[in-house]
């Protein structure tokens, strides 16, 4: 079976830094690949999507996210970060081959005023 | 905006009860998915559908069933709810196989 893996449980980053979550899937074809995010006692929303073409995609709130085929990797990233974006983000990936949607066991991001 | 409404939003059952947690989405899509969230094992897929009257096996499938009546509305069913099963569920909505999903707030389950 395939798998996504976000290897950070917890990130921990000052407000006003940048950021980076990491993703990586395994899976040797070509992905649909999404980052997700979610606010206490919410659902999870959207951030961004990667389907096709310039492999850095922009997303909401200031966040983009870059699509390293040669690495599997799908990691996101923000320049600056507010203490409003603390939540819980997830990793996904939909393989074109039985279009399976599988999701990374999520990253938990705390700010630091 | 998608929008996906569960129902209730939060549920206090007893061992041995049936319990229906309810789903409901505008927008037309065609498949619909349900999730269990626990610390420690992230999402997992229960049941999905591709439309009206089909459902489908997710990973951790035992214990529950789906029911998917209309486009718009599929349900969760525990026919007999055990301790276990105490979790948050979450619906979500996809147009299809290889798009984004749509979330519901969640519905926070407890059986005691």
């Amino acid at each position: 079976a395939q798998s996504v893996t976000q290897p950070d449980a917890r990130v921990t980053v000052s407000e006003g830094a940048s950021l980076q979550l990491r993703c990586k899937y395994s899976y040797s074809g070509t992905p649909y690949l999404f980052w997700y995010v979610q606010y206490p006692r919410q659902g999870l929303q959207l951030l961004l999507k990667y389907y096709s073409g310039d492999p850095v995609v922009q997303g909401v709130n200031g966040f983009e996210a870059e699509f390293i085929k040669s690495n599997s990797s799908f990691h996101l990233r923000k320049a600056s970060v507010h203490w409003s974006d603390s939540a819980v983000y997830f990793c996904a990936v939909i393989e074109d081959s039985n279009y399976q949607l599988i999701w990374g066991s999520g990253t938990k991001l705390i700010i630091k005023p | 905006e998608a929008a996906v409404t569960q129902s209730p939003r939060n549920k206090v059952a007893v061992t041995g009860g049936k319990v229906t947690l309810s789903c409901n989405q505008t927008n037309n899509h065609n498949n619909m998915y349900w999730y269990r969230q626990d610390t420690g094992h992230g999402l997992r897929l229960i049941h999905y559908s591709y439309g009206a009257g089909s459902t489908e096996k997710g990973d951790i499938p035992d214990g529950y069933k789906a029911s998917r009546p209309s486009q718009e509305n599929f349900s969760l069913i525990l026919e007999l709810a055990t301790p276990s099963q105490t979790s948050v569920y979450f619906c979500a909505s996809g147009a299809s196989a290889n798009t984004e999903v749509f979330f519901g707030k969640g519905t926070r389950l407890t059986v005691v």
